[in-house]
């Protein structure tokens, strides 16, 4: 049981490349997330998808695109990086809405 | 923008001393969340309070919330140095998790 899983672990992009970013969970969660934290900040939620089949944009969804490829996979996308990109992007499940949050490790991504 | 906002920002205490940090947030919540997230790490779920509870225990952490004021707190009793970490409240509304900024704690040994 693995729990979230991310990859890559790590990043760098050049300003205007694209990349996706990839998140699995083995849980059987319905609900999925992006978030972005940046240094000494919480994490703001960039999209989210409360089912299979549905996305949602957060707090902070410029730049990003989302899909959710079945229950267990969801990806980010940077259609063209930005140096304001730079972050560390995790993903989370949870089971529904109003349950505890499981986390993966995180990618940290750095656009130059 | 964040609804919770945690109070202090750090936190430095010796190791066996108790640990209290605090969360305001803004509007109206179903439960209210804390994690704890080590250097370089995800997030861990610590503990969660339904918005109709007033304390809840686990382990060494104890947690309170108060609706009229909306406020929570989050105690460490009896800390250690492997507490050393930064640590979030996280408020849920509308089926999404809203963070705060977060309280770096440093337990010295």
């Amino acid at each position: 049981n693995a729990g979230v899983t991310q990859t890559p672990k790590f990043q760098v992009l050049k300003t205007g490349q694209s990349m996706t970013l990839q998140c699995a969970q083995d849980m059987n969660h319905n609900s999925m997330y992006w978030y972005r934290q940046d240094p000494g900040m919480g994490l703001r939620l960039i999209y989210y998808s409360a089912s299979e089949g549905t996305t949602d944009k957060g707090e902070v969804p410029n730049g990003y695109n989302v899909s959710r490829l079945n229950k267990r996979e969801f990806s980010l996308r940077l259609e063209s990086a930005a140096p304001s990109q730079t972050s560390v992007y995790f993903c989370a499940s949870t089971a529904g809405g109003r349950y505890e949050q499981y986390f993966g490790p995180g990618t940290r991504l750095t656009v130059t | 923008s964040q609804q919770g906002e945690e109070d202090p920002q750090a936190l430095s205490i010796q190791e066996g001393e108790n640990a209290t940090m605090n969360c305001s947030y803004k509007t109206s919540i179903n439960n209210l969340q804390w994690y704890r997230q080590n250097s370089g790490r995800g997030l861990v779920h610590l503990i969660l309070i339904r918005s109709n509870e007033r304390e809840k225990h686990s382990g060494r952490l104890r947690v309170t919330l108060d609706t009229s004021k909306k406020s929570s707190s989050l105690l460490i009793t009896a800390s250690r140095a492997a507490d050393t970490a930064s640590y979030f409240c996280a408020t849920d509304s509308s089926y999404k998790l809203i963070f705060g900024s977060g309280t770096r704690l440093l337990v010295r040994p």
